[in-house]
């Protein structure tokens, strides 16, 4: 089993739709969760972080974290043809030595 | 958030050649820098972590020679990839962490003929 899952997709959906992305992960040593979004030839850029547990939002953005389960979210409101990418779940556990373990990445296509 | 700067962006070279990669930290220093690969429609896969002022450190599989990594700076890693051939046309993406979250390079798209 890999460390991090995560339906690469392709996952399409009408502009103004609610989207939730989701991955789930084994080791309950992580503590460190991210969100990235990556545009074709282009390198990931950071969404959201969060330590821990809980929910953290900014903007359209908001990112969950349920830890009993290992199991991340990432839901975008009133999503834009402009979010069309690959967005990529990350998780670490040690907050700094070490590379990230990343998901396969879900390519979402936001139709006009 | 902080920057990482990366060049080129991309690169032909023809086999048997090398091809040098760099990654910078433009306003954080960086003692710990990453080299990822990334084949198409694949995930990241880290390829080693590149340590200021010691020996980088290779993940299982990841040739150290042909894969060489100088961390000279605190705000500069190199790769350089040697004798290179087809099967090494991929994406290379550096990154280095800020506390408990990483932040990305450009990527270089290398492509050997």
């Amino acid at each position: 089993q890999k460390e991090v899952e995560q339906d690469p997709g392709p996952l399409s959906v009408p502009e103004g739709a609610i989207v939730s992305l989701n991955c789930t992960y084994s080791n309950s040593a992580f503590q460190y969760f991210m969100w990235y979004r990556q545009y074709s030839r282009k390198g990931p850029e950071l969404l959201m972080y969060t330590y821990s547990s809980g929910n953290k939002e900014d903007g359209r953005f908001t990112a969950q974290v349920d830890k009993s389960s290992k199991y991340i979210s990432l839901f975008i409101r009133d999503s834009q043809p402009s979010d069309s990418a690959t967005y990529l779940c990350a998780t670490d556990s040690g907050g700094g030595a070490d590379g990230l373990t990343f998901g396969k990445g879900t390519h979402l296509i936001i139709q006009p | 958030g902080a920057v990482v700067s990366q060049h080129p962006s991309w690169v032909i070279c023809k086999s048997g050649t090398s091809v040098k990669i760099e990654c910078r930290s433009l306003d954080f220093q960086a003692t710990t820098m990453f080299w990822y690969r990334q084949f198409p429609k694949q995930s990241l896969m880290l390829m080693a972590t590149s340590n200021e002022g010691s020996k980088a450190t290779y993940e299982q599989g990841v040739e150290k020679d042909k894969f060489l990594i100088n961390h000279a700076s605190l705000t500069l890693s190199t790769l350089t990839v040697t004798s290179a051939h087809p099967e090494d046309s991929s994406f290379y993406i550096c990154s280095a962490r800020v506390g408990g979250t990483a932040f990305f390079g450009q990527g270089t798209r290398l492509t050997v003929v």
